[in-house]
């Protein structure tokens, strides 16, 4: 059974940084592209960040350009979001997302997502 | 505001044949595939349809997805109270680098 658990998530000061993590498991995690997508509270979707199935390529968004950093352990099935400089816009749920390719918004599987919430 | 533009709502009664419709442009929706997910109330977003209008394995034949140009449509017939939930498009986009879009999302009420 396909899973992906993600953790890391909590309340954490505006300027201050967290590492979300996405544990999976049931499928060969090295042979997918993995993304994060996010929703503010009573809002929509929105779109964070890409790594290709070996790492080499990633994608951000612009709200998290130069701010957020994607990677992931494939020797540890796992999947990691830093997020430096949090600003309050950045509260959300965060989801972490299977794919078989980065060029794509087709998302087989998602986690069950982690809340950051940045605040003072 | 969104890329891909959906209504903000839509409602119909069990049994009923309702659409929720999805606008984009040469970018996104005119040169790529649509997908759709379905999110009910405090779960994570569930792929529903791929691929313009592929079902994955375990999506009841209710729910039905179509694309004409820049536009694509989410289609559910036999309305249940069970699929009172959020729906999202999503499309890849080619603009700039190329990123992922989602519409804003469209809340289905079972009345």
């Amino acid at each position: 059974e396909v899973q992906l658990v993600e953790s890391g998530g909590g309340l954490v000061q505006p300027g201050g940084s967290l590492r979300l993590s996405c544990a999976a498991s049931g499928f060969t995690f090295s042979g997918y592209a993995m993304h994060w997508v996010r929703q503010a509270p009573g809002k929509g979707l929105e779109y964070v960040s890409v790594i290709s199935s070996n790492g080499g390529s990633t994608y951000y968004a612009n709200s998290v350009k130069g701010r957020f950093t994607i990677s992931r352990d494939n020797s540890k099935n796992t999947l990691y979001l830093q997020m430096g400089s949090l600003r309050a816009e950045d509260t959300a749920v965060y989801y972490c997302a299977r794919a078989l390719l980065v060029w794509t918004s087709e998302f087989d599987y998602w986690g069950q997502g982690t809340l950051v919430t940045v605040s003072s | 505001q969104s890329v891909l533009t959906q209504p903000p709502s839509a409602s119909g009664t069990p049994g009923q044949r309702v659409t929720i419709s999805c606008s984009g442009s040469s970018s996104n929706i005119g040169s790529n595939t649509v997908n759709w997910y379905q999110q009910l109330p405090g779960t994570a977003p569930k792929l529903l349809i791929y691929s313009n209008n592929q079902r994955p394995s375990g999506v009841p034949d209710r729910f039905s997805g179509s694309k004409s140009g820049t536009s694509a449509s989410l289609a559910i017939s036999g309305l249940q109270s069970e699929d009172e939930a959020d729906y999202y498009c999503a499309a890849w986009d080619d603009s700039l680098n190329g990123h992922v879009v989602f519409g804003g999302g469209t809340k289905l009420t079972v009345l």
